[in-house]
């Protein structure tokens, strides 16, 4: 069974940084491309990132580029998000997703945690 | 970058009726890569359908999608009361992104 943990979430002030981190388990995590995608309050969904399965190639929105670094320990079947110079329109819900991959960062997403809530605000 | 937008923002219905979700994009989706995810109260997104029509694994069979092109729908052929939730379509055949539409709420009515 697919099971995936995300955790890190929490309330950090605009301008700061979080680390979130996702622990997968159920399948072979070194195989798979992984992504996080987040929702606002009340809103709907917002793809972030992904990450090859190596973790040598990574993919952003326009919206976090620059600002959020995405990472994997196939070692430890656990992915990252590295979050910086935090805004309040990141305060969201991050979901850790495996997706399949269909190429040139095209994917749905077969699988999701549960989500961990990162808030920023002062 | 492909805008979804999906119709009617909130679908009132009562159990045991059918439900037709539209989900119409602002261009052409390449190979109708479209994906359908049901998302319940506190819960994470559930993927249904991808490919525009084919049911992810354990998706009871009430549940269809169509569709072509710019224009999509997801059918749910007998509502059950655990189907009441909120849906989203996603297009994956240009990235990136990977679009989501806006979402449709499926309530009792």
């Amino acid at each position: 069974e697919v099971q995936i943990l995300e955790s890190g979430g929490g309330l950090v002030q605009p301008g700061g940084s979080l680390r979130l981190s996702c622990a997968a388990s159920g399948f072979s995590f070194s195989s798979q491309a992984m992504s996080w995608v987040r929702q606002a309050p009340g809103k709907g969904l917002e793809w972030v990132s992904g990450i090859n399965p190596p973790g040598d190639h990574t993919n952003y929105a326009d919206s976090v580029k620059g600002r959020f670094t995405m990472s994997r320990d196939n070692s430890k079947n656990t992915l990252y998000l590295q979050m910086q110079s935090l805004r309040a329109e990141d305060t969201a819900l991050y979901y850790c997703a495996k997706v399949r991959d269909y190429g040139d960062w095209r994917f749905y997403f077969d699988s999701w945690g549960q989500g961990t809530l990162v808030t920023v605000s002062s | 970058e492909i805008v979804l937008t999906q119709s009617p923002g909130t679908l009132s219905l009562s159990p045991g009726e059918g439900a037709t979700l539209s989900c119409r994009a602002s261009q052409s989706v390449s190979s109708n890569y479209l994906a359908w995810y049901q998302q319940k109260p506190g819960q994470a997104p559930r993927l249904l359908i991808y490919g525009a029509s084919t049911r992810a694994t354990g998706i009871p069979d009430r549940f269809s999608g169509s569709g072509s092109g710019t224009d999509f729908s997801l059918t749910i052929s007998r509502l059950e009361p655990e189907d009441f939730a909120v849906y989203y379509c996603q297009q994956y055949g240009s990235s990136p992104p990977n679009t989501f539409g806006q979402g449709t709420r499926l309530e009792i009515k």
